[in-house]
């Protein structure tokens, strides 16, 4: 259990149907981050919030669509995806701003498996 | 960040240490090395950081020679449960687990019985 949760762990849609993954964390941390995990290949880092403004936006396709309404809570909201589209969705945190020589360890949560069709 | 070049994959069995190397001769002098975990279907998680020298914790070591272009992470007496892709990174001690954390292909050790 490491504080971060992802609803739901499995989903399957249709590549007309919109849907939303749903992230917690409950650590107090002031950035969150969505990756993509592919089959077989490297994690993808897809968006990075911190303080609830997007800071980072990987030129990830319009049909991928983030929220982050407040600093425990974030969202990817899913539209008119493609089958290359199913991979794992990885939500992650960390304290905020990189400086002063902290160390940002990220925490990821379990994924979300989606299957598009 | 510093590229890193890990073994794509590597075996083992049961009871013996297994060393994973990284090699990241573009390391800037304030970079940090960090090693993560990863279960099938689940996500990474942090092992341990280093500068220089050696860090040992409760789950692994990690040897950092003085040039620092390369460190090893070392797992003593792994397990079955220890099967899994482990990643190098490298980069400033506030990226590293922070904004512009990038994951490489990682190391996909499999020990055996």
């Amino acid at each position: 259990e490491t504080g971060v949760t992802q609803t739901p762990r499995h989903l399957v849609m249709g590549m007309t149907n919109k849907k939303s993954l749903k992230c917690e964390q409950h650590l107090g941390h002031n950035a969150m981050y969505w990756y993509k995990q592919s089959a077989k290949k490297p994690l993808e880092l897809m968006f990075v919030y911190s303080l609830e403004e997007r800071v980072e936006n990987n030129s990830v396709p319009s049909r991928f669509s983030p929220e982050c309404p407040n600093s425990s809570h974030l969202f990817l909201h899913l539209h008119t995806l493609q089958p290359e589209d199913s991979a794992l969705y990885l939500c992650a945190s960390s304290q905020d701003t990189p400086s002063g020589g902290s160390y940002n360890e990220q925490f990821f949560g379990p994924g979300t498996r989606l299957t598009v069709l | 960040l510093a590229k890193t070049t890990q073994p794509i994959s590597m075996d083992s069995y049961e009871g013996q240490e297994v060393n994973i190397t990284c090699s990241h001769n573009n390391i800037a002098t304030n970079d940090y090395i960090t090693w993560y975990q990863q279960f099938p279907s689940q996500g990474p998680r942090f092992i341990i950081q280093g500068y220089k020298t050696k860090v040992t914790n409760e789950v692994a070591s990690l040897f950092i020679p003085a040039d620092r272009k390369s460190s090893t992470l070392s797992l003593p007496r792994v397990s079955l449960s220890d099967t899994a892709v482990y990643y190098c990174l490298v980069g400033d001690r506030g990226d590293t687990g922070g904004f512009k954390t990038i994951f490489g292909a990682g190391t996909r050790l499999f020990v055996k019985a």
